[in-house]
């Protein structure tokens, strides 16, 4: 089954210690991306890679770090999480760079809070 | 920069029902797509319409791009509970897509 697949659903931590979230998709797509979604501001976009070895930052890269070494993962790394970094995060992908008439999909989610 | 309004924020309604959401911005998009998000999961892809003025059914659902390419709606027909979620609008231009504010829909049997 084509998907889009994160890692943990759901993560408690305190401020200061280290995570990865995981993301893999299985469609063998070239563009991958990192968004997180606030209540009332919709959903931002944080870093975005085009290509293995290839990534930018979004709207709001601040406090995140991503790697692409592989086509089908693109983890997200928090490497000192603040309280202000909880919220619901989804990883995308897409068949190729950002097109008008490409879909993305989009993994389950995962639920961060940072106390 | 680049925003995406949605109006209404929230709506709940009978099941039956017929409703309107509205997505609007000062820019001009080469595209807008719409998705429904359900809790506890990713968005998903409904529609994407691409020229000004078009307009696409799926079913109950009919969406409008804008002549000017500024704005979208989606209209349900006789809503159902299966439409409840989280709809969101999203336009692209120039290798960004923007997301709306989103509008979340409850429909109560």
């Amino acid at each position: 089954e084509a998907q889009v697949t994160q890692n943990p659903r759901y993560l408690i931590t305190v401020t200061g210690k280290k995570l990865t979230v995981t993301c893999s998709q299985n469609m063998n797509h070239e563009y991958m991306s990192w968004y997180r979604q606030d209540p009332g501001l919709g959903l931002r976009q944080i870093y975005y890679s085009m290509n293995v070895e290839v990534t930018d930052k979004g709207d709001v890269p601040e406090g995140y770090k991503v790697s692409r070494k592989e086509k089908r993962n693109f983890p997200l790394i928090l490497e000192s999480p603040s309280p202000n970094q909880t919220s619901l995060y989804f990883c995308a992908s897409s068949p190729d760079r950002l097109h008008p008439s490409y879909e993305q999909y989009f993994g389950p989610g995962t639920r961060l809070t940072v106390t | 920069t680049q925003l995406l309004e949605q109006s209404p924020q929230f709506l709940s309604i009978q099941e039956g029902e017929n409703l309107t959401v509205y997505c609007n911005s000062s820019s001009v998009f080469s595209s807008l797509q719409w998705y429904r998000q359900e809790p506890g999961e990713g968005p998903v892809l409904l529609v994407t319409v691409v020229t000004g003025g078009e307009v696409k059914k799926l079913k109950r659902l009919t969406f409008q791009f804008g002549d000017a390419r500024k704005d979208s709606s989606l209209h349900i027909t006789a809503a159902q509970p299966g439409d409840t979620g989280l709809y969101l609008c999203a336009g692209y231009n120039t290798d960004k897509l923007i997301f709306g504010t989103g509008t979340r829909l409850q429909v109560f049997p």
